[in-house]
């Protein structure tokens, strides 16, 4: 148990339509990594928090947006769902700001858009 | 930008064997480079990682090599046991602030 929680953990939803992934982080940990897995883009990082703050953009679609919290949970929004987002979403910490610190990753949301 | 490529995308070995998986990246400029373990229906779990100024890492039955000047990098697990049996990546990024690039991933079957 990596301490990391993600909710939920399956989603099923259809085209056009709008989620919210929610992630807790492990205690302490001040940054929080969203990544997209895929089968045919692989995994992919979408966007770094680091205590409220946008610290580091990847390949996110400007249909998703995310956001850290006060109490430094996150969320990953998607919107205007497409078949093409199905995919497991992870999200992972650290208590650093920067990738060379172990990331511990949640056990994912699986979504599916049909 | 970054792209990292990876070798072989499936590898069966039997049980006692050793496994090597390679990765080559695009950035000179990445200077760090994580290995993931990935198993069915769990997130990635980081196992080793390796950075630029270090050419060789070992952490009991696995290591990584890296070589800069080729931007090369491998794997390699000895003695391999069926519980390593699952899809590891590798991943390349540069310092602090940075997004992490993984490969597509190799798919390691151990076969009792």
């Amino acid at each position: 148990d990596s301490g990391v929680t993600q909710t939920p953990k399956h989603l099923i939803t259809a085209t056009g339509q709008r989620v919210t992934l929610r992630c807790s982080p492990r205690s302490g940990d001040l940054s929080v990594y969203w990544y997209q897995q895929s089968l045919d883009q692989g995994l992919q990082f979408l966007i770094q928090y680091y205590n409220g703050e946008e610290r580091a953009k990847g390949n996110i679609l400007e249909r998703f947006s995310a956001q850290q919290f006060p109490d430094l949970h996150s969320e990953l929004n998607l919107s205007s769902l497409e078949l093409g987002d199905s995919a497991l979403y992870f999200c992972a910490s650290n208590r650093g700001q920067g990738i060379q610190e172990t990331q511990y990753f949640g056990p994912g949301t699986r979504l599916l858009v049909l | 930008g970054e792209n990292v490529e990876q070798h072989p995308s499936t590898l069966s070995v039997q049980e006692g064997d050793s496994a090597v998986i390679k990765c080559t990246y695009s950035d000179s400029a990445s200077n760090y480079f994580p290995w993931y373990k990935q198993e069915l229906g769990k997130g990635p779990q980081l196992i080793i990682d390796i950075r630029s100024n270090v050419g060789e890492k070992k952490d009991q039955r696995i290591a990584v090599t890296l070589n800069k000047t080729a931007k090369h990098f491998s794997l390699h697990i000895t003695e391999t046991q069926p519980e390593d049996s699952a899809v590891y990546f590798c991943a390349a990024s540069e310092t602090s602030y940075d997004k992490v690039i993984f490969g597509p991933g190799t798919s390691l079957s151990v076969i009792p």
